[in-house]
């Protein structure tokens, strides 16, 4: 069984960092590209991140680009979302996201149960 | 303002057969990325519905089917079940946002 487990989130003040993690468990990890996707409570789903299997590719959405950074360690099955400069606008649930393919863009089979962020003064 | 537009909600009654559109444009559905589904329940996290863009994961009813064509895309469900009381998001590439993008989400009330 596929099991994403989001970490990290918590309230923040604006300006600050926080490293979202995601432990990833029941499928051969190496094999799968990984993404992160938000979601303002009550609103649509954003895209944020990706990273392939091989972190050769990676993409982020331009509100986030330069401020946050995502990295993987296939040794330990887990991808990171390192966020900086953060906003109150950043304030979401933030999902973890597998996708079929190795390089995306694919679909996503399978999400964590996410993690809250909350940037406030 | 999404990349994706979908109709904000829809309804139909148990039994009937309701449609959800996601109109993209020639960067994304129009240049050939395919269209993947999802289904969300409140406080739920998203689950695949349909990928590929009529493909339906192991354990999907197949009274949920997908289809393409041009700058489009549709989700049916038939046979409409108040189980089925959900949001539904659609979801692509961009080929110049570099990046997926992702409908702004419908929210299916069954009447």
């Amino acid at each position: 069984e596929v099991q994403l487990r989001e970490s990290g989130g918590g309230v923040v003040q604006p300006g600050k960092s926080l490293r979202l993690s995601c432990a990833a468990s029941g499928f051969t990890f190496d094999d799968c590209a990984m993404h992160w996707v938000r979601q303002v409570p009550g609103q649509g789903l954003e895209y944020v991140s990706g990273i392939s299997w091989n972190g050769a590719n990676i993409d982020y959405a331009d509100s986030v680009k330069g401020r946050f950074t995502i990295f993987r360690d296939n040794a330990k099955t887990s991808v990171f979302l390192q966020m900086s400069s953060l906003r109150p606008e950043d304030t979401a649930m933030y999902y973890c996201v597998k996708d079929r393919a190795a390089s995306g863009p694919g679909d996503f089979d399978s999400w964590g149960q996410g993690t809250l962020v909350t940037v406030s003064p | 303002q999404s990349v994706l537009t979908q109709p904000p909600s829809v309804s139909g009654a148990p039994g009937q057969r309701v449609t959800i559109s996601c109109t993209g444009s020639s960067s994304n559905i129009g240049a050939g990325y395919d269209v993947h589904w999802y289904q969300q329940f409140p406080g739920r996290a998203p689950k695949l519905l349909i990928f590929d863009n009529s493909k339906r994961p192991s354990g999907v009813p197949d009274r949920f089917s997908g289809s393409r064509s041009g700058t489009s895309a549709s989700l049916a469900i038939t046979r409409l079940q108040a189980e089925d009381e959900a949001d539904y998001y659609c979801h692509s590439y961009d080929n110049t946002l570099s990046i997926s993008v992702f409908g702004g989400g419908t929210k299916l009330t069954v009447l």
